[in-house]
């Protein structure tokens, strides 16, 4: 059983398109996360939500915008995609509180490919 | 700023050449240092967390260790399964981590 899953697994498309990548985790975690990873591997944050509610939104494109409808889901929808956003995506999740011992967890990521 | 280096960026070893890979970090505050390792076309996989200078941490044929201004990851005998990329983070607030850009390790048999 999946603990974080994303989909989808791949994407290519053209600039000036708009697309979405969902993420779902089955960990009961209260935080998750969007990461970029680019070709030279850089894992950088982009969102982070906890229960529901953004607290970490780095400089990333207003084109990004980020949607969690429950705490176990965290979609992200790029509007108007340019060449430089071609990355794969990871969606995370972390527990908090007691059970916080900082580990992440990840999905198999996005590989998003923008023509 | 913030930063976290690895190195090297690339290493290839013989199975059962010994050797470590290196995470310096310069950081405001830091409250964990990470291992991952990830392999092609998936996401990160948790090896370690650190916490103090001195602290160390072993799992099978790796030992992470700790100082004040980097960490290593010892590898012990390698084997071709081994093969890798290893990623450290620190961990700076409660949700906000800084990763380095990994060390790719292929362990020929």
């Amino acid at each position: 059983d999946t603990a974080v899953s994303q989909t989808p697994k791949y994407l290519v498309t053209q600039m000036g398109n708009d697309k979405s990548i969902k993420c779902e985790q089955n960990l009961g975690h209260d935080t998750m996360y969007w990461y970029k990873q680019d070709s030279k591997k850089f894992l950088k944050i982009m969102f982070s939500y906890n229960n529901k509610e953004l607290i970490i939104n780095e400089t990333v494109p207003n084109r990004f915008s980020p949607k969690s409808p429950d705490k176990a889901h965290l979609n992200l929808h790029i509007n108007s995609l340019e060449l430089g956003d071609s990355a794969v995506y990871f969606c995370a999740s972390s527990p908090t509180g007691s059970k916080d011992t900082g580990e992440l967890f990840f999905g198999e990521g996005s590989r998003l490919t923008v023509l | 700023e913030d930063q976290v280096t690895q190195s090297p960026e690339a290493l290839r070893l013989q199975e059962g050449e010994s050797s470590s890979l290196n995470c310096s970090y310069t950081v405001s505050g830091l409250r964990g240092l990470f291992w991952y390792r990830q392999d092609p076309g998936k996401g990160p996989e948790f090896l370690f967390t650190l916490y103090s200078a001195g602290e160390e941490k072993e799992k099978e044929r790796l030992k992470a260790t700790l100082t004040k201004k980097e960490s290593f990851l010892h590898i012990t005998a390698p084997k071709p399964e081994d093969s890798a990329t290893y990623l450290c983070a620190v961990q700076v607030n409660f949700n906000k981590f800084y990763f380095g850009s990994g060390t790719k390790l292929n362990v020929k048999p």
